[in-house]
């Protein structure tokens, strides 16, 4: 089983839809979770950290599930602008300091 | 302004060749990064250093090198040994105080062989 999964999409929604990612991770002592966004050829940006059972930012809604060892990221009302790929991003160990990265999921909003 | 610089953006090498690449952060963070994305697959470590004068090798090292003389400065350098060195070069910082958890990354750098 690979360390992070995500479903590379693309997923397409139209403006103003409501999309979630899932993303599942192998290591069960993870600690740490991050969803990232990468604009195309650019680097990737923190989007969100999610430390406990879930956070929310704004239209972004981060949320872990330990038992089933996945995290989610919902967006609401989609702008163009939240085209993106968005990486899943693990700490596969507490207190180490590297980073396993998802290969990410592919969001195209289309007018 | 703070933040994290890589130079060149683009950059061009004949086979055979070794290339170095710069990255440079004013976030005074203690761990840098170097990473490497190929089209469709995610970032992969190449090297990490977490004080000056020290640095550990990540899952794909081979092939490259590094040094960390100062805090603020993590070059990388693309010897000949690599034997697909075309890709996207991603340097990244983190704060101990945040448990090198969150990292912040540069803008990249390009690297094609010819």
């Amino acid at each position: 089983r690979k360390e992070v999964e995500q479903d590379p999409g693309p997923f397409n929604v139209p403006e103003g839809a409501t999309v979630a990612f899932n993303c599942t991770y192998s290591n069960s002592a993870s600690q740490s979770f991050f969803w990232y966004r990468q604009d195309c050829r650019k680097e990737p940006k923190l989007l969100m950290s999610v430390y406990s059972s879930g956070n929310e930012d704004g239209r972004f809604t981060a949320q872990l599930n330990r038992a089933s060892q996945y995290i989610s990221l919902l967006i609401r009302d989609s702008k163009l602008s939240d085209s993106a790929t968005y990486l899943c991003v693990v700490n596969p160990n507490s207190g180490y300091s590297t980073l396993t990265f998802g290969k990410g999921t592919m969001l195209l909003v289309s007018p | 302004d703070g933040g994290i610089t890589q130079s060149p953006k683009y950059l061009f090498r004949k086979e055979g060749q070794n290339v170095t690449l710069s990255c440079e952060q004013n976030l005074n963070h203690d761990a840098m990064y170097w990473y490497r994305q190929d089209p469709g697959q995610g970032l992969r470590l190449i090297y990490y250093s977490q004080i000056v004068n020290d640095f550990q090798k990540g899952d794909i090292a081979e092939g490259y090198s590094v040094s960390r003389e100062k805090k603020e400065s993590f070059p990388l350098t693309v010897t000949s040994a690599q034997k697909n060195p075309t890709a996207f070069y991603l340097c990244a910082s983190a704060t101990k105080a945040g448990g090198y958890n969150e990292q912040f990354f540069g803008p990249g750098t390009r690297l094609t062989v010819l």
